[in-house]
């Protein structure tokens, strides 16, 4: 039972660095999000998707990428690191369905120093 | 941006002491969900409430979903150490989907 999985685990980057975090579902969910946690900000939408292809913006998108090549796969992109985006990041995916659950991964707490 | 508000922050109680968590919002949310994190962990969901007034119970959790469908609260009745954790509402709308999380609440419940 994989559900959704992240990696890398953990990550140090210096400023400037560019990264690629892959999330990886086995659940065939149209539906996958990237979202930030920072202290007592509870979790904040990056980017989504809706499909293989598709993907938008969510309420802090500046300063990263995404791809959705596949449906199983989505990426997560930082083409210049800066110690702002210092945070721990989650994947999460969801069915096309009304009120479905989002199931997510176990984080990729990266620094950048 | 949709906004939700979580109170309180940070709430530490004694084993069997009951507790009441908020989650609040000017926006409507077509449903409105629960998820507890445990630390290095992922969010898990615990319950979805769909219907304005709607009450939800798992065991010793009551979910309630405010009719007007903006606001919910979420309350355990004797507390055990195990519901130790980080509380999130999240709020669920537009056509993609999109959840919006409210920023948590962090409960101890000491032995």
């Amino acid at each position: 039972n994989a559900g959704v999985t992240q990696t890398p685990k953990f990550r140090v980057l210096k400023t400037g660095q560019s990264m690629t975090l892959l999330c990886a579902q086995d659940m065939n969910h149209e539906y996958m999000y990237w979202y930030r946690q920072d202290p007592g900000m509870g979790l904040r939408l990056i980017h989504y998707s809706v499909g293989e292809g598709t993907t938008a913006k969510g309420e802090v998108p500046d300063g990263y990428n995404v791809s959705r090549l596949k449906k199983q796969n989505f990426l997560l992109g930082l083409e210049s690191a800066a110690p702002s985006q210092t945070s721990v990041y989650f994947c999460a995916s969801s069915r096309r369905r009304e009120n479905t659950e989002a199931f997510f991964g176990q984080g990729t707490r990266l620094t950048v120093v | 941006t949709q906004l939700l508000e979580q109170s309180p922050q940070f709430l530490s109680i004694q084993e069997g002491e009951n507790l009441t968590v908020y989650c609040n919002s000017s926006s409507v949310f077509s449903s409105l969900q629960w998820y507890r994190q445990e630390p290095g962990e992922g969010p898990v969901l615990l319950v979805t409430v769909v219907t304005g007034g709607e009450v939800k119970k798992l065991k010793r959790l009551t979910f309630q979903f405010g009719d007007a469908r903006k606001d919910s609260s979420l309350h355990i009745t004797a507390a055990q150490p195990g519901d130790t954790g980080l509380y999130l509402c999240a709020g669920l709308s537009g056509s993609a989907r999109q959840l919006t999380f409210g920023s948590g609440t962090q409960l101890t419940v000491l032995p």
